[in-house]
């Protein structure tokens, strides 16, 4: 099992330039959620999904959406990258929602200039 | 504010000694709290859990205590070893909320 995956590991964008950002999880776990950790701050909600075809809105979610249209895949798109964007974005899936582990894929290094 | 705090950045163990990890919370609605253990270029890993209905959760080398009425929480590695260095991240959750982090506490294990 490769658990979490994410794609790309690195990118740097211009300001005002586009990219979507993939998770995938071979756990056939309902839960997926979008992360993104920035220096002496902690991981902070993007937007998740509890299940297919789902999505709500985390605790940052201006300037991302994203989508949920198979199981195993949750996609982060940026539609005009912003530098407050620049951060590393960790994909993870559980289970279930609350008291539930989450697993946490190896992240993506964004750099927006 | 944050609702989840780790007022150390980090810490510095000699191997072999105990290691105190401290997290301190806000939200009185918190009852489920997880530490996540994190490498260099690495996601975070999940490392033990406690609900609000216990006070002490242990997993090996690594014992999680919790007291509600300060809230805090606190993970103790013991005894501490040079791969347990790492950023630990502890989290909660009220009962179908999400779960907050806390901004990490950097741990450094010397040999």
């Amino acid at each position: 099992n490769a658990g979490v995956t994410q794609t790309p590991k690195f990118r740097v964008l211009k300001t005002g330039q586009s990219m979507t950002l993939l998770c995938a999880q071979d756990m056939n776990h309902e839960y997926m959620y979008w992360y993104r950790q920035d220096p002496g701050m902690g991981l902070r909600l993007i937007h998740y999904s509890v299940g297919e075809g789902t999505t709500a809105k985390g605790e940052v979610p201006d300037g991302y959406n994203v989508s949920r249209l198979k199981k195993q895949n949750f996609l982060l798109g940026l539609e005009s990258a912003a530098p407050s964007q620049t951060s590393v974005y960790f994909c993870a899936s559980s289970y279930q929602g609350y008291s539930s582990e989450q697993y946490f894929g190896p992240g993506t290094r964004l750099t927006v200039t | 504010d944050q609702q989840v705090k780790q007022n150390s950045p980090s810490l510095s163990v000699q191997e072999g000694r105990i290691s105190i990890l401290n997290c301190d919370y806000t939200n009185s609605m918190f009852d489920y709290f997880l530490w996540y253990k994190k490498y260099p270029a690495e996601g975070p890993t999940f490392l033990i859990s406690i609900s609000s209905i216990k006070d002490k959760n242990e997993d090996g080398r690594f014992t999680v205590f919790l007291n509600k009425s300060a809230k805090h929480l606190s993970l103790h590695i013991v005894p501490s070893q040079p791969g347990d260095s790492a950023v630990y991240f502890c989290a909660a959750s009220a009962h179908g909320q999400n779960f907050v982090f806390g901004p990490g506490t950097r741990l450094s294990v010397l040999p």
